[in-house]
């Protein structure tokens, strides 16, 4: 099994739809991120949390938001979708701050 | 604000060749920098990290250099072959440990 899981993978929903994307971990790790991802523009972080109180805003966070209801659960809401926020988005974890990041699977949204 | 370029964005080579791919950012005083490879469509897998103390590191036809002090780092691949064909990205950690990325250079092995 996957050590990073993240459901749903694909998702199309209509603009100003709520919609909750998740993020599950077996590996024991502290740190977990959300990033999104366009092309040509690399990954951009959205919001981390570096233990189960401890969330933090990343470069692009408005217009989400997150929960950390476990140290092996990371959520991402959209909580009014609109169509710029189509992209690819990744969750990843890291024990520590200078170790491997470990990336999931991604889920591809697509805001009508 | 770091920033982080990766040249060239895309790359055609033909199987056998050596090559390298570049990564070069403004700041210098990072903690690590990371290596990644992305299937399309796929999540982003680590191949190497080096922490700033390092020069280098290697895992079997990769090696990875970083020099800090001319804000350089370099991906060498041997021996490319078609599995190698993917986006590579490199990612570094600075004073907030939370990594910056490049955009990825595209590799395409043909045989």
């Amino acid at each position: 099994d996957a050590d990073v899981t993240q459901t749903p993978r694909n998702r199309i929903t209509k603009t100003g739809k709520r919609i909750m994307l998740e993020c599950s971990q077996t590996k024991g790790h502290d740190r977990m991120y959300w990033y999104r991802q366009d092309p040509g523009l690399g990954l951009r972080l959205i919001y981390y949390s570096f233990d189960v109180k401890d969330i933090n805003k990343g470069e692009i966070s408005d217009g989400y938001s997150v929960s950390r209801q476990a140290q092996a659960k990371f959520s991402l809401s959209l909580e009014s979708a609109i169509p710029n926020q189509t992209a690819l988005y990744f969750c990843a974890t890291s024990e520590g701050p200078l170790e491997t990041q470990y990336f999931g699977p991604g889920t591809r949204l697509l805001v009508l | 604000k770091q920033e982080v370029t990766q040249i060239p964005a895309a790359l055609s080579v033909p199987e056998g060749e050596n090559l390298v791919l570049n990564c070069s950012f403004t700041d210098s005083a990072i903690y690590n920098l990371q290596w990644f490879r992305q299937d399309p469509g796929k999540g982003l897998t680590s191949l190497l990290l080096i922490q700033s103390s390092q020069r280098e590191q290697t895992s079997g036809r990769l090696n990875a250099s970083l020099d800090k002090s001319s804000g350089r780092s370099t991906l060498y691949i041997a021996a490319s072959q078609p599995g190698d064909s993917a986006t590579y990205l490199c990612a570094l950690a600075e004073g907030s440990y939370i990594p910056t990325f490049g955009r990825g250079t595209s590799l395409i092995v043909h045989p």
